[in-house]
Protein backbone atom coordinates (compact mmCIF):
# COMPACT_ATOMS: atom_id res chain seq x y z
CA UNK A 1 0.00 0.00 0.00
CA UNK A 2 1.28 3.78 -0.62
CA UNK A 3 1.86 5.35 2.66
CA UNK A 4 3.54 8.96 3.01
CA UNK A 5 5.60 10.00 6.37
CA UNK A 6 5.98 13.52 7.71
CA UNK A 7 8.08 12.57 10.26
CA UNK A 8 8.04 16.06 12.43
CA UNK A 9 4.34 17.42 13.76
CA UNK A 10 5.67 20.81 14.50
CA UNK A 11 8.90 22.64 12.95
CA UNK A 12 9.80 26.09 14.36
CA UNK A 13 12.11 28.64 13.22
CA UNK A 14 13.35 32.29 13.17
CA UNK A 15 12.76 34.55 10.52
CA UNK A 16 15.30 34.05 7.64
CA UNK A 17 16.82 30.94 8.99
CA UNK A 18 16.45 27.73 6.19
CA UNK A 19 13.43 25.66 6.14
CA UNK A 20 12.99 22.46 5.29
CA UNK A 21 10.08 20.03 5.93
CA UNK A 22 10.71 16.29 5.18
CA UNK A 23 7.99 13.92 3.27
CA UNK A 24 9.24 10.19 2.73
CA UNK A 25 6.80 8.10 0.44
CA UNK A 26 6.57 4.32 -0.09
CA UNK A 27 5.34 3.40 -3.47
CA UNK A 28 6.72 1.01 -6.01
CA UNK A 29 5.54 2.63 -8.96
CA UNK A 30 5.97 6.32 -10.69
CA UNK A 31 4.70 8.67 -8.09
CA UNK A 32 3.37 11.91 -8.35
CA UNK A 33 4.47 14.01 -5.22
CA UNK A 34 2.64 17.46 -4.51
CA UNK A 35 2.69 19.95 -1.35
CA UNK A 36 -0.73 21.26 0.26
CA UNK A 37 -0.32 24.23 2.47
CA UNK A 38 -3.07 25.45 4.71
CA UNK A 39 -2.83 29.05 5.95
CA UNK A 40 -4.86 30.02 9.45
CA UNK A 41 -8.01 30.62 8.50
CA UNK A 42 -7.95 29.51 4.99
CA UNK A 43 -8.32 26.34 2.74
CA UNK A 44 -5.97 23.79 2.06
CA UNK A 45 -4.12 24.49 -1.12
CA UNK A 46 -1.83 23.38 -3.66
CA UNK A 47 1.85 24.98 -3.06
CA UNK A 48 3.81 23.44 -5.65
CA UNK A 49 3.99 19.74 -7.57
CA UNK A 50 7.00 17.84 -8.54
CA UNK A 51 6.72 17.24 -12.04
CA UNK A 52 5.95 21.41 -12.51
CA UNK A 53 9.79 21.59 -11.18
CA UNK A 54 8.87 25.45 -9.83
CA UNK A 55 9.44 27.67 -7.44
CA UNK A 56 6.58 29.14 -5.20
CA UNK A 57 6.69 31.15 -2.82
CA UNK A 58 10.74 30.99 -2.53
CA UNK A 59 9.76 27.29 -1.65
CA UNK A 60 11.78 24.30 -3.51
CA UNK A 61 11.00 20.47 -3.48
CA UNK A 62 12.90 17.94 -5.55
CA UNK A 63 11.45 14.15 -6.15
CA UNK A 64 14.31 12.11 -4.99
CA UNK A 65 13.46 8.41 -6.49
CA UNK A 66 16.67 6.34 -4.65
CA UNK A 67 15.73 7.99 -0.98
CA UNK A 68 12.09 8.32 -1.87
CA UNK A 69 11.65 11.41 -0.24
CA UNK A 70 9.98 15.11 -1.00
CA UNK A 71 11.07 17.10 1.35
CA UNK A 72 10.10 20.88 0.80
CA UNK A 73 12.86 23.60 1.50
CA UNK A 74 13.15 27.01 1.64
CA UNK A 75 16.54 29.09 2.02
CA UNK A 76 14.87 32.08 4.42
CA UNK A 77 11.55 31.74 6.40
CA UNK A 78 9.63 34.34 6.59
CA UNK A 79 6.51 34.93 9.16
CA UNK A 80 3.87 34.55 6.50
CA UNK A 81 5.12 30.70 5.94
CA UNK A 82 3.66 29.78 9.38
CA UNK A 83 1.05 27.43 8.34
CA UNK A 84 0.30 23.52 8.19
CA UNK A 85 1.79 21.63 5.24
CA UNK A 86 0.97 18.56 3.80
CA UNK A 87 2.42 15.90 1.59
CA UNK A 88 0.72 14.19 -0.86
CA UNK A 89 0.95 11.40 -3.33
CA UNK A 90 -0.74 10.25 -6.37
CA UNK A 91 -0.28 6.95 -8.13
CA UNK A 92 -0.28 7.25 -12.02
CA UNK A 93 -2.84 5.45 -12.55
CA UNK A 94 -5.77 6.36 -9.99
CA UNK A 95 -7.61 9.42 -8.96
CA UNK A 96 -7.01 9.44 -5.01
CA UNK A 97 -4.49 11.56 -3.22
CA UNK A 98 -2.64 10.20 0.02
CA UNK A 99 -1.88 12.56 2.55
CA UNK A 100 0.79 12.89 5.19
CA UNK A 101 -0.15 13.47 8.65
CA UNK A 102 1.30 17.64 8.58
CA UNK A 103 3.70 19.55 9.31
CA UNK A 104 2.89 22.53 11.24
CA UNK A 105 5.26 25.40 10.55
CA UNK A 106 6.15 28.43 12.71
CA UNK A 107 7.92 31.29 12.18
CA UNK A 108 8.91 33.43 15.21
CA UNK A 109 9.91 36.84 14.03
CA UNK B 1 -17.02 31.23 -9.73
CA UNK B 2 -17.62 30.48 -5.77
CA UNK B 3 -15.19 27.00 -6.49
CA UNK B 4 -16.20 24.28 -3.88
CA UNK B 5 -18.85 25.46 -1.31
CA UNK B 6 -19.32 23.52 1.84
CA UNK B 7 -22.30 23.87 4.25
CA UNK B 8 -22.96 23.90 6.85
CA UNK B 9 -19.88 25.66 8.27
CA UNK B 10 -20.31 23.72 11.87
CA UNK B 11 -22.86 21.08 13.57
CA UNK B 12 -23.43 19.82 16.65
CA UNK B 13 -25.11 16.07 16.64
CA UNK B 14 -26.08 13.90 19.13
CA UNK B 15 -25.03 10.15 19.11
CA UNK B 16 -27.30 8.21 16.71
CA UNK B 17 -28.62 11.42 15.02
CA UNK B 18 -28.05 11.47 11.17
CA UNK B 19 -27.10 14.57 9.02
CA UNK B 20 -26.31 15.40 5.02
CA UNK B 21 -23.23 17.48 4.88
CA UNK B 22 -23.63 19.56 1.15
CA UNK B 23 -20.56 19.83 -1.32
CA UNK B 24 -20.94 21.58 -4.53
CA UNK B 25 -18.94 23.23 -7.30
CA UNK B 26 -19.53 25.22 -10.33
CA UNK B 27 -16.53 24.29 -12.38
CA UNK B 28 -17.51 21.81 -14.27
CA UNK B 29 -15.42 19.39 -11.97
CA UNK B 30 -15.81 15.06 -12.91
CA UNK B 31 -13.38 14.35 -9.90
CA UNK B 32 -15.02 15.28 -6.10
CA UNK B 33 -13.88 13.85 -2.82
CA UNK B 34 -14.19 14.01 0.90
CA UNK B 35 -11.50 13.80 3.10
CA UNK B 36 -11.79 14.00 6.78
CA UNK B 37 -8.86 15.98 8.94
CA UNK B 38 -8.17 14.62 13.05
CA UNK B 39 -5.16 15.89 14.56
CA UNK B 40 -1.92 13.96 14.26
CA UNK B 41 -3.75 11.82 11.45
CA UNK B 42 -3.72 14.30 8.13
CA UNK B 43 -6.56 14.27 5.86
CA UNK B 44 -7.80 10.88 4.92
CA UNK B 45 -9.89 10.19 2.14
CA UNK B 46 -13.51 9.16 3.11
CA UNK B 47 -15.32 8.34 -0.51
CA UNK B 48 -14.84 9.63 -3.99
CA UNK B 49 -16.35 10.00 -7.51
CA UNK B 50 -14.71 9.69 -10.69
CA UNK B 51 -18.23 11.63 -12.30
CA UNK B 52 -21.73 11.87 -12.45
CA UNK B 53 -23.40 8.27 -11.05
CA UNK B 54 -20.09 6.41 -10.25
CA UNK B 55 -18.46 6.89 -6.23
CA UNK B 56 -16.15 4.62 -4.83
CA UNK B 57 -14.71 3.90 -1.20
CA UNK B 58 -11.72 5.60 0.15
CA UNK B 59 -9.52 4.70 3.23
CA UNK B 60 -12.14 4.93 5.98
CA UNK B 61 -15.74 5.23 4.54
CA UNK B 62 -17.71 3.14 7.13
CA UNK B 63 -20.22 5.09 8.60
CA UNK B 64 -20.53 7.29 5.99
CA UNK B 65 -22.43 7.50 2.41
CA UNK B 66 -22.21 9.55 -1.25
CA UNK B 67 -24.22 9.52 -4.07
CA UNK B 68 -23.23 11.85 -6.81
CA UNK B 69 -26.20 12.82 -9.18
CA UNK B 70 -25.16 15.57 -10.84
CA UNK B 71 -21.50 16.88 -11.45
CA UNK B 72 -22.23 20.16 -9.10
CA UNK B 73 -23.23 17.85 -6.27
CA UNK B 74 -21.30 15.35 -3.71
CA UNK B 75 -23.38 15.75 -0.25
CA UNK B 76 -22.08 13.06 2.33
CA UNK B 77 -24.07 11.24 4.62
CA UNK B 78 -23.80 10.25 8.06
CA UNK B 79 -26.38 7.51 9.00
CA UNK B 80 -25.79 7.08 12.81
CA UNK B 81 -23.29 9.48 14.03
CA UNK B 82 -20.92 8.58 16.45
CA UNK B 83 -18.43 10.59 18.75
CA UNK B 84 -15.65 8.95 16.64
CA UNK B 85 -17.02 10.94 13.78
CA UNK B 86 -15.93 14.28 15.25
CA UNK B 87 -13.71 15.93 12.77
CA UNK B 88 -13.26 18.44 10.50
CA UNK B 89 -14.43 17.19 6.54
CA UNK B 90 -13.31 18.51 3.46
CA UNK B 91 -14.61 18.75 0.35
CA UNK B 92 -12.59 18.76 -2.99
CA UNK B 93 -12.56 18.75 -6.91
CA UNK B 94 -10.72 18.56 -9.75
CA UNK B 95 -10.72 18.13 -13.62
CA UNK B 96 -9.64 15.26 -15.38
CA UNK B 97 -7.41 14.84 -18.93
CA UNK B 98 -8.11 11.74 -20.65
CA UNK B 99 -9.62 10.29 -17.91
CA UNK B 100 -7.39 11.12 -14.78
CA UNK B 101 -7.54 13.39 -12.38
CA UNK B 102 -5.78 16.11 -13.10
CA UNK B 103 -2.67 17.06 -10.69
CA UNK B 104 -4.38 19.84 -8.61
CA UNK B 105 -7.31 19.29 -6.14
CA UNK B 106 -9.64 22.44 -4.95
CA UNK B 107 -10.49 22.72 -1.86
CA UNK B 108 -13.85 23.83 0.01
CA UNK B 109 -13.87 25.93 3.55
CA UNK B 110 -14.42 22.51 5.75
CA UNK B 111 -17.25 21.56 8.08
CA UNK B 112 -16.35 21.50 11.67
CA UNK B 113 -18.86 18.46 12.97
CA UNK B 114 -18.93 17.47 16.89
CA UNK B 115 -20.83 14.29 17.80
CA UNK B 116 -21.74 14.59 21.10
Amino acid sequence: AQRVTQPEKLLSVFKGAPVELKCNYSYSGSPELFWYVQYSRQRLQLLLRHISRESIKGFTADLNKGETSFHLKKPFAQEEDSAMYYCALKRWDTDKLIFGTGTRLQVFP
Amino acid sequence: NAGVTQTPKFQVLKTGQSMTLQCAQDMNHEYMSWYRQDPGMGLRLIHYSVGAGITDQGEVPNGYNVSRSTTEDFPLRLLSAAPSQTSVYFCASSYTIAGLTYNEQFFGPGTRLTVL
